[in-house]
């Protein structure tokens, strides 16, 4: 089945620093979510990007599908933003599951 | 407009005993799936439900059972637990067809003793 990886695997960031977060996968894929997972456990989704470019307030995500990769960049970075990146592909036509990555673990220091 | 919703949040069992989590899709959304998430991982796909019908399973042993029913909420079954069963359990909901986006509950947490 298709890989997914994820780089760096732990991120310790200083209050108001920027940053990217990388994710490779192994295959062709359909599309692409991005999501945070707080402290308490919750999924929050954050992008469904299939390629291209997209922004929602301080964070943005790109995804160049030809060369099998996608980026997130979270800016000026809070406390709030601590917690796991996800990233999670759907491969295939005609697939229904998403094959999730093991994670960026963020922790956002003041 | 609500979002997935699932129960109970925290359950503790025995080993060898069986297990029912509940799952209400967003609104809208006809399609439920199920995801495991052991700790320190990222979550696993179960499998999907349908029109009250499984569509697509992962590598899960047929412990693993789910229902959905004419309202679109799902339910969970794991029998014989096992210690290894501990983890997160997650559910999301999505419109029918390939590669929508999935919408995550907040998870039910199992603990096996």
């Amino acid at each position: 089945g298709i890989q997914v990886e994820q780089s760096p695997p732990d991120l310790i960031l200083q209050e108001g620093a920027n940053s990217t977060l990388r994710c490779n996968f192994s295959d062709s894929v359909n599309n692409l979510q991005w999501f945070h997972q707080n402290p308490w456990g919750q999924l929050i989704n954050l992008f469904y990007i299939p390629s291209g470019t997209k922004q929602n307030g301080r964070l943005s995500a790109t995804t160049v599908a030809t060369e099998r990769y996608s980026l997130l960049y979270i800016s000026s970075s809070q406390t709030t933003d601590s917690g796991v990146y996800f990233c999670a592909v759907f491969s295939g036509a005609g697939s229904y599951q998403l094959t999730f990555g093991k994670g960026t673990k963020l922790s956002v220091i003041p | 407009d609500a979002g997935v919703t699932q129960s109970p949040t925290h359950l503790i069992k025995t080993r060898g005993q069986q297990v029912t989590l509940r799952c209400s899709p967003k609104s809208g959304h006809d399609t439920v799936s199920w995801y495991q998430q052991a700790l320190g991982q990222g979550p696993q796909f179960i499998f999907q439900y349908y029109e009250e019908e499984e569509r697509q399973r992962g590598n899960f042993p047929d412990r693993f059972s789910g229902h959905q029913f004419p309202n679109y909420s799902s339910e969970l079954n794991v029998n014989a637990l096992l210690l290894g069963d501990s983890a997160l359990y997650l559910c999301a909901s999505s419109f029918v067809g390939s590669n929508q986006p999935q919408h995550f509950g907040d998870g039910t947490r199992l603990s096996i003793l």
